[in-house]
């Protein structure tokens, strides 16, 4: 079982679309983090969120942190080709060790010219 | 951010040799670095937590003395795989953390990928 699950697992778009990438967990994590990761290399760290209800702007990606941190969104606004790539969450438990981190199931991002 | 190097970036190997995978971190004290192996369009699966000094802690299902785990001083991790065969084939990356720093971000290397023939 997934500790955190990702939605959707693959997506595909036009160039100019939005879309929303859905993180979600029935624990709660202290931090939680997005990543993108393309082909070959490793992930790159996107955002870091910390606190509840939590909503940081990275140009035309804008990422929220729930209230009772158990779920994360990543909203792309008018995609681009250069957004493909595998996007990964992974949080720190609150009642777990402060050293692992856990992955989320990724979401594999097409954006289509 | 911090940086964390991997070497190499790409091995091949033939079956039942051994290949050595580095981590380095360049600017800051690693005391807990992990590994990774991932498959095509996965997510990042937890193979060990390799601890400065001390013997590393392997997932479920890992087999220790396949995927040798030395962590010898603040800035360097290896990883061996021994007696490599063909479904040892695969994407691996480490990350590191700067433990003391809240919320302890990750830093990845940018991953090996080792194919076994």
């Amino acid at each position: 079982t997934q500790l955190l699950e990702q939605s959707p697992q693959f997506l595909s778009i036009q160039e100019g679309e939005n879309l929303t990438v859905y993180c979600n967990s029935s624990s709660v994590f202290s931090s939680l983090q997005w990543y993108r990761q393309e082909p070959g290399e490793g992930p790159v760290l996107l955002v870091t969120v910390v606190t509840g209800g939590e909503v940081k702007k990275l140009k035309r990606l804008t990422f929220q942190f729930g209230d009772a941190r158990k779920d994360s969104s990543l909203h792309i606004t008018a995609a681009q080709t250069g957004d493909t790539g595998l996007y990964l969450c992974a949080g720190d438990l609150s009642s777990g060790s402060a050293r692992q981190l856990t992955f989320g199931s990724g979401t594999q991002l097409t954006v289509l010219p | 951010g911090a940086v964390v190097s991997q070497h190499p970036s790409r091995v091949i190997c033939k079956s039942g040799t051994s290949v050595k995978i580095e981590c380095r971190s360049l600017d800051f004290q690693a005391t807990t670095m992990f590994w990774y192996r991932q498959f095509p369009k996965q997510s990042l699966m937890l193979m060990a937590t390799s601890n400065e000094g001390s013997k590393a802690t392997y997932e479920q299902g890992v087999e220790k003395d396949k995927f040798l785990i030395n962590h010898a001083s603040l800035t360097l991790s290896t990883l061996t795989v021994t007696s490599a065969h063909p479904e040892d084939s695969s994407f691996y990356i480490c990350s590191a953390r700067v433990i003391r720093q809240r919320p302890t971000e990750a830093f990845f290397g940018q991953g090996t990928r080792l194919t076994v023939v």
